[in-house]
């Protein structure tokens, strides 16, 4: 069956990164994308952006370009992503995810189980 | 932006029919997807492209969508629907996946 494991909580201090992992397991890996969404406490959902598993190609949210970093490792099924320069407001659950499309009509069919990251001084 | 519209909450008793609006301009010519979120877990896809229902969720769960709103519906509503639901689209002005505010059904 499909799984996306995720990596531990962290607690992080303003100004530091954190890298958050994904390892996939039950499907053809490189046949689908990686999505990453987090989740504010007590808010909705965020689009964060995506890494196509094949070749790497990325899209990130307007809001986080410069900051944020998702990478493929097709060899071991997993996918990474990376925040620099933590601020309090990045305090939030984050979910890899799994999508088949890159474009209109996306979706996501499987969700890992969320990390928490806490930025705190 | 293209920009999803939900009510925060709806409230029904046990048993009756819950339905959940997400407004968006010409939203008919979007594919909507749907997805459930418990309390303390992650989302669950409960609607594709518009009406169809994945692989085990029940057909209690339903969906359309015309004009400027597309509209989840639960049948048959009990306390294990509790949860928040989210639409969710492709906007193609940004290029990326949009999702509504949410909406929190509380079970009476």
């Amino acid at each position: 069956q499909v799984h996306l494991e995720q990596s531990g909580a962290e607690v992080k201090k303003p100004g530091a990164s954190v890298t958050v992992s994904c390892k996939t397991s039950g499907y053809t890996y490189i046949n689908y994308i990686i999505v990453w969404v987090r989740q504010a406490p007590g808010q909705g959902l965020e689009w964060m952006g995506w890494v196509k598993t094949h070749d790497g190609d990325t899209n990130y949210a307007e809001n986080l370009q410069g900051r944020v970093t998702m990478t493929t490792d097709p060899v071991t099924s997993t996918s990474y992503m990376e925040l620099r320069s933590l601020r309090s407001d990045d305090t939030a659950i984050y979910y890899c995810a799994r999508s088949v499309v890159a474009g209109p009509g996306s979706y996501i069919d499987y969700w890992g189980r969320g990390t928490q990251v806490t930025v705190s001084s | 932006s293209y920009v999803l519209t939900q009510p925060p909450s709806v409230s029904v008793a046990p048993g009756n029919t819950a339905s959940f609006s997400c407004g968006g301009d010409n939203i008919e010519h979007e594919l909507v997807h749907w997805y459930q979120q418990k309390p303390g877990q992650a989302p669950v896809l409960v609607i594709q492209f518009d009406s169809g229902r994945p692989s085990g969720i029940p057909e209690r769960f339903s969906a359309s969508n015309s004009g400027n709103a597309a509209t989840l519906t639960i049948t048959k509503v009990d306390a294990g629907d509790e949860a928040d639901y989210y639409c969710q689209v492709w906007d193609s002005s940004s290029n990326r996946p949009i999702f509504g505010g949410g909406t929190r059904l509380t079970v009476l």
